[in-house]
């Protein structure tokens, strides 16, 4: 039973470019949740969807990142005009069908994002 | 709104010695905890958590945590540190009122000499 994957693991960008983040959550996870961790900081939650919803954004800055998870294919972090702050690395978190308080999410191994 | 405080950014252990790691959070409502593990270059893994019932808590490789609702803490320890241990370590916490989603300490990075 694979895990949650993400991809790329190392993505590079320059100032002004595009940078798009997938995530395929576990198998039967329909909860999918993006955090972002900063250069020697914890994790920052960022958002929370379900399949074709999005439920919490309250972590997202309000321009340039966008996120979806369509009914179909990996959930998608999307940050347009990239600047150098947003060099960090950018987990992907999946749970299962219920999102249950208290319920165990479960971690991709990231995407360190390098912005030149 | 929920917090998290981890005390002591770096812990230095000895193999062998007692490992300790501190956690005290904010919360309006009794809390959800979690002790998350992240070794270098990777997710992270689940240690252990609290949700309700028996307030000490056994989790993977050895680690245990206690809730202690008076001291609003969730300290994390094992017994006997290997050298596998060296990692960084997370405490979260998730509340009723916050959706499901975790708000994490900033993290205690755990050396262990040899």
């Amino acid at each position: 039973n694979a895990g949650v994957m993400q991809n790329p693991r190392h993505l590079v960008r320059r100032r002004g470019q595009e940078a798009r983040l997938r995530c395929s959550p576990m198998k039967g996870h329909s909860h999918v949740y993006w955090y972002r961790q900063l250069p020697e900081e914890g994790l920052k939650f960022m958002v929370y969807l379900q399949k074709e919803n999005i439920i919490d954004e309250s972590g997202m800055p309000k321009e340039r990142f966008s996120a979806e998870f369509p009914k179909e294919g990996p959930s998608i972090l999307r940050i347009q005009q990239v600047v150098r702050g947003d060099s960090a690395a950018y987990f992907c978190a999946s749970s299962p069908a219920g999102g249950l308080l208290g319920e165990t999410q479960y971690f991709g191994p990231g995407t360190r994002l390098l912005v030149l | 709104a929920q917090s998290v405080t981890q005390l002591g950014s770096h812990v230095s252990v000895s193999e062998g010695a007692l490992v300790l790691l501190r956690c005290n959070y904010s919360s309006s409502v009794p809390p959800y905890l979690f002790w998350y593990v992240q070794y270098p270059n990777q997710g992270l893994q689940l240690l252990l958590k609290y949700t309700t019932g028996a307030t000490l808590v056994k989790g993977i490789n050895g680690f245990e945590a206690e809730f202690k609702k008076s001291e609003t803490s969730f300290h994390l320890t094992k017994p006997s540190a290997h050298m596998s241990d060296a990692a960084e370590y997370f405490c979260a916490v998730s509340e009723r009122a916050a959706g499901n989603k975790l708000t994490f300490g900033g993290g205690t990075r755990v050396l262990v000499k040899p």
